[in-house]
């Protein structure tokens, strides 16, 4: 499984897009870049992934490069319901091995 | 889709007992997964089942931790002789047998071993 390396920290303001990037420079061709997000206390959640190709769904944009060492996680119209960890990983097998993540504090 | 649960949400033991947790993954997902997560960290990997074979043991766990899933339902995880450094957030998740299948979580179980 891909190493992926987060920024620890992000601040964005309410209403803005909130952007988080993601290095996984040793990803191999048959890896899955996924976001999860985890709020206080809870379990993680499944926010989206991508082998190759830019994808979205209700919840955010996933931008992964062409030369699929990094990627970005978008989430459009941040609100203070947005904030918490977000972890970036880089898996084509069953197993999902979580680095420390980003702590995205949403800005009133 | 209920989601996966997990049960109970919050224990307190004493240290050199016995606790045992359940997971109830979404019905229709073979795979299951235990995570441990510690203040700060994130989850780490303990192990997995493919329908009732488990498949893959972390180093994590030690011999005091034993995980079972019969009839490929739901799960158990047994701590035996609890120490403190177990206290810690542990998660089940669930997923389909197929390549790109997200994990879905539960909202875990809180062990506090005092």
């Amino acid at each position: 499984d891909a190493k992926t390396t987060q920024p620890p920290s992000m601040d964005c303001a309410e209403g803005r897009a909130a952007n988080l990037p993601c290095n996984h420079s040793t990803i191999s061709g048959n890896e899955y870049v996924y976001w999860y997000r985890q709020i206080h206390s809870q379990g993680p959640q499944y926010i989206i992934h991508g082998l190759k190709n830019n994808e979205t769904n209700e919840m955010a944009s996933l931008i992964i490069t062409e030369d699929r060492k990094s990627s970005t996680l978008i989430l459009p119209h941040a609100t203070l319901r947005d904030t918490a960890v977000y972890y970036c990983i880089g898996s084509g097998t069953y197993k999902y091995i979580f680095g420390t993540g980003t702590r995205l504090k949403v800005l009133a | 889709d209920t989601g996966v649960s997990q049960d109970p949400r919050h224990k307190i033991t004493k240290r050199g007992q016995n606790v045992t947790f359940r997971c109830d993954p979404i019905s229709e997902h073979n795979r299951l997964y235990w995570y441990r997560q510690t203040l700060g960290q994130g989850p780490e990997f303990l192990t997995y089942f493919q329908n009732e074979a488990q498949l893959e043991k972390s180093r994590l766990l030690s011999d005091r931790f034993s995980a079972e899933r019969p009839k490929g339902s739901f799960s158990t995880l047994e701590i035996q002789r609890t120490e403190q450094g177990d206290s810690a957030m542990y998660l089940c998740a669930s997923s389909l047998a197929q390549w790109d299948s997200p994990l879905h979580f539960g909202n875990g179980t809180r062990l506090t071993v005092t």
